[in-house]
C-alpha cells in the first residue's frame, strides 16, 4: 500500500487567492511529481523533483510553483488563482529502482470561481 | 520524443464480456511499460507492469504482454465486471543514458471503460 497523501481533497476558492496544495509521502522516495489532469482525463506533468532542493518544470507550462525542502514534502503553490486553474491536481512519487513506476496520491480537485 | 497512443474511448461493455484496450508506444532505449487505473474521484493505481520484451504483467484478471516487435502493450481481461468501470492509462518509463530510470512517466490519453450489468 502506497503512503502518499494530498490535502485538501476538494477546494473551492475565489479568484486572486493564494493557495497551497499539500503532498506528503512516507516512503522516503527522492523523486516526486505534480500532474494536472484536465476534464478530458489527460495527464500533464507540471513539476518534478529528484530530491531536496531540486525542482524542475514539467512538460506543461504552469503558473504554479513548487518547493522541496524536505524529502517527504512537495507542496504546490498558486500565488493568484484564476478560473483557468480549475482542475484536478495529482501528486506522485517513485522509488529509485527501474520498473516500479510511480505511486499516486488521491488528488486535489480545485475549483476557482 | 517518447509517446504512448491508446485506443480512443469510451468503451462500453456488458458484464462478462471480453476487454481489449490497445496501447502502442514510441521510445528511445528500452522502456518499462505500465497500465494504471483511475476509479472515480481517486488517484491513479498501478494495475500491472512489464520491464522487458515478452514479459506478461497480470493483476486482478487483467493481462498485458510487452511486445517489442510491435511496440505494443495491449490490456486484456477475459470477463469484465461492473466494478472494472474506470479510466485506464497506458504509460512508459524510459531509462536514462546510464540505464537506470529518471522515474518520469509518459502517459497515453486514457480510455474510459463502462461496464453495464
Amino acid at each position: 500500500e502506497a503512503d502518499i497523501y494530498q490535502t485538501p481533497r476538494y477546494l473551492v476558492i475565489g479568484t486572486g487567492k493564494k493557495i497551497t496544495l499539500e503532498c506528503s509521502q512516507t516512503m522516503g522516495h527522492d523523486k516526486m511529481y505534480w500532474y494536472q489532469q484536465d476534464p478530458g482525463m489527460e495527464l500533464h506533468l507540471i513539476h518534478y523533483s529528484y530530491g531536496v532542493n531540486s525542482t524542475e518544470k514539467g512538460d506543461l507550462s504552469s503558473e504554479s510553483t513548487v518547493s522541496r525542502i524536505r524529502t517527504e514534502h512537495f507542496p504546490l503553490t498558486l500565488e493568484s488563482a484564476r478560473p483557468s486553474h480549475t482542475s484536478q491536481y495529482l501528486c506522485a512519487s517513485s522509488p529509485p529502482i527501474r520498473g516500479l513506476g510511480q505511486y499516486f496520491g488521491p488528488g486535489t480537485r480545485l475549483t476557482v470561481t | 520524443g517518447d509517446s504512448v497512443t491508446q485506443m480512443e474511448g469510451p468503451v462500453t461493455l456488458s458484464e462478462e464480456a471480453f476487454l481489449t484496450i490497445n496501447c502502442t508506444y514510441t521510445a528511445t532505449g528500452y522502456p518499462s511499460l505500465f497500465w494504471y487505473v483511475q476509479y472515480p474521484g481517486e488517484g491513479l493505481q498501478l494495475l500491472l507492469k512489464a520491464t522487458k520484451a515478452d514479459d506478461k504483467g497480470s493483476n486482478k484478471g487483467f493481462e498485458a504482454t510487452y511486445r517489442k516487435e510491435t511496440t505494443s502493450f495491449h490490456l486484456e481481461k477475459g470477463s469484465v465486471q461492473v466494478s472494472d468501470s474506470a479510466v485506464y492509462f497506458c504509460a512508459l518509463s524510459a531509462p536514462n543514458a546510464g540505464g537506470t530510470s529518471y522515474g518520469k512517466l509518459t502517459f497515453g490519453q486514457g480510455t474510459i471503460l463502462t461496464v453495464h450489468p
